[in-house]
């Protein structure tokens, strides 16, 4: 049974260049959410989407920032132009509604650097 | 805004003894629910507990939850080196907020 699979895993990249971060949500799951990490802030919701559907991004931080969900398997997170304060672990998160309390399920991240 | 926090932010315990953590927040919940998160890894969900619910148990964890005093505790048991780990609660299904987390270290 796949979990919520993100990639890449890491990335290094110099200032000013575009970033695109990747997300397969788990088979079924029709919420999606995007979180940034950092050791200052710690875990911050960016964006979440129900059925593909922006429905709140009021956590994502400027217009720099971007994310889509074309479809129900995939969910991309743009970042252009991106900056130094930009670095940080990215994740990615599905869950069900169709069940009543169920949590959500996290990918391993991507390890952003921006240099 | 942060709506969990977690207490104490370290926590260092001999393998086999007890670890206890716990979480306020400020608003009305639904739930409370607790993840633990390994170092590079994602949070895996370890127990959910409902807002009408006092205690519930999932093998070594044991949470319970006081909406009175908008405060919940995480206990493990017989800790092992694999729990070594942070530990986070969160609030709200949808918009989840994760408090700085508690860092537990089990020395072998």
């Amino acid at each position: 049974d796949a979990g919520v699979i993100q990639s890449p895993r890491h990335e290094v990249t110099e200032m000013g260049q575009e970033v695109t971060l990747r997300c397969k949500p788990i088979s079924g799951h029709d919420y999606l959410f995007w979180y940034r990490q950092t050791m200052m802030r710690g875990l911050e919701l960016l964006i979440y989407f129900n059925n593909n559907v922006p429905i709140d991004d009021s956590g994502m931080p400027e217009d720099r920032f971007s994310a889509k969900m074309p479809n129900a398997s995939f969910s991309t997170l743009k970042i252009q132009p991106s900056e130094p304060r930009d670095s940080a672990v990215y994740f990615c998160a599905s869950k069900t509604a169709s069940v009543l309390d169920q949590p959500q399920h996290f990918g391993d991240g991507t390890r952003l650097s921006i240099l | 805004s942060q709506q969990g926090e977690e207490d104490p932010q370290a926590l260092s315990i001999q393998e086999g003894e007890n670890a206890t953590m716990n979480c306020s927040y400020k608003t009305s919940i639904n739930n409370l629910q607790w993840y633990r998160q390994n170092s590079g890894r994602g949070l895996v969900h370890l127990i959910l507990i409902r807002s009408n619910e006092r205690e519930k148990h999932s093998g070594r964890l044991r949470v319970t939850l006081d909406t009175s005093k908008k405060s919940s505790s995480l206990l493990i048991t017989a800790s092992r080196a694999a729990d070594t780990a942070s530990y986070f609660c969160a609030t709200n299904d949808y918009k989840l907020s994760f408090g700085a987390g508690t860092t537990v270290t089990v020395r072998a």
